[in-house]
Parts: C-alpha cells; sequence; structure tokens
C-alpha cells in the first residue's frame, strides 16, 4: 500500500520568504508527527496531531513555526520568514492507533 | 541526562561478525520500544518493535532490561548492508515517542 507521501522532495528558498511542507499520512492513521534533522544529527520533534488536533506543539522552535492538520489527513508546516538555520530535512511520520511510526521521505530545505 | 540515550559510535566492524549496542532510557512508566535504521540521506525505517520477552527477526535479536532500563540490539553474520545508523525509540506517554540520537555502524569487508 501507499506510504507516507511529502513534497516537496527539496526546497530551496532565499532567507526571508515563506515555505509550505506537505505530507500525506497512511490512510486511516490518525496520529501525525512532524520532526526535524539537521545533517548528522538525530531527530528533533516539532509537533504532533491526532486527528486535526495538536496536543503537543511543544517542539515548534519559534512563532516562525506552524502546522495544521485538516480532514484528519493531509498535513502542512509551515515556515515563516525563513533563516539559514531552519535547513534541515523535515520528516513527516504517521501511526495508526499505536506508537510505532512510518517516515515519509522527507523535505529537505535549504535557506540561502 | 537525556531521556533517551544511544553511544553515537561509529562502530566499525568485520563482515560476519556479531555486533550489539544498547540504548538507555530514563523513564520507567516506559512500555514501548522501537529500533529503527537509517541509511544515509533517507527516512528511518522501523526495524523491530522490542517486547518484554525479547523478540528475533533472522539475524537480529532485540531484548527490553526493564531493571537496569535499556533495549539492545545484537546483529549476528553481519553484512555490508546492515551499514547504517540505528535509532532507538522509547514510549514517553500515550502516541509520543522519544529517540535516541542514533548509533552509527560500519561494517567492512
Amino acid at each position: 500500500g501507499a506510504g507516507v507521501s511529502q513534497s516537496p522532495s527539496n526546497k530551496v528558498t532565499e532567507k526571508g520568504k515563506d515555505v509550505e511542507l506537505r505530507c500525506d499520512p497512511i490512510s486511516g492513521h490518525t496520529a501525525l508527527y512532524w520532526y526535524r534533522q539537521s545533517l548528522g544529527q538525530g531527530l528533533e520533534f516539532l509537533i504532533y496531531f491526532q486527528g486535526n488536533s495538536a496536543p503537543d506543539k511543544s517542539g515548534l522552535p519559534s512563532d516562525r513555526f506552524s502546522a495544521e492538520r485538516t480532514g484528519g489527513s493531509v498535513s502542512t508546516l509551515t515556515i515563516q520568514r525563513t533563516q539559514q538555520e531552519d535547513s534541515a530535512v523535515y520528516l513527516c511520520a504517521s501511526s495508526p492507533q499505536g506508537e510505532t511510526q512510518y517516515f515519509g521521505p522527507g523535505t529537505r530545505l535549504l535557506v540561502l | 541526562r537525556k531521556e533517551v540515550e544511544q553511544d553515537p559510535g561509529p562502530f566499525n566492524v568485520p563482515e560476519g561478525a556479531t555486533v550489539a549496542f544498547n540504548c538507555t532510557y530514563s523513564n520507567s512508566a516506559s512500555q514501548s520500544f522501537f529500533w529503527y535504521r537509517q541509511d544515509c540521506r533517507k527516512e528511518p525505517k522501523l526495524l523491530m518493535s522490542v517486547y518484554s520477552s525479547g523478540n528475533e527477526d533472522g539475524r537480529f535479536t532485540a531484548q527490553l532490561n526493564r531493571a537496569s532500563q535499556y533495549i539492545s540490539l545484537l546483529i549476528r553474520d553481519s553484512k555490508l548492508s546492515d551499514s547504517a545508523t540505528y535509532l532507538c525509540a522509547v514510549n514517553r506517554e500515550g502516541y509520543q515517542l522519544i529517540w535516541g540520537a542514533g548509533t552509527k555502524l560500519i561494517i567492512k569487508p
């Protein structure tokens, strides 16, 4: 079956621009997670959705970051006024009722 | 102290050898444990869940030691294709997983 998909796969933007990253979870998965991973580093938790609500936004690094999920499915992570330190791979994962998470291929963001 | 800790390595191991690494966790209430594999520039992929009784999948064996609060991964007869970073994940509460930073494994011919 179809796995988690993310778009775009790569994004190059200029400092100060806004970017939107999209995640399509596995059909039927109620939980959705966003992570950030810098080169050679571990996973940095950003936000978690259960259905359309976000019980835990504690990982969002600043108010420039926001995310939403609609219809219990697609999620969008928005970064406003991008900075060079935002450059990283943004990974989305989804999960059925249990904790096992399945990851998408990620979006590689480069802020010039 | 981090909630989940792993030796970053790298572990340099000759092909065919057995290698094991651990992952320690601090939350004694954790109930679910996982090992993921991440290849360079790829997303993490589930390798195996870790059950209380321990579990085995081919050359891979995972064990849980609740008393000492760690999980382990043993790889027997290592292959060149086993070279990757191995991430452990431990649940905190609800559906949250806390991730280790990963252990890098390099299998040498």
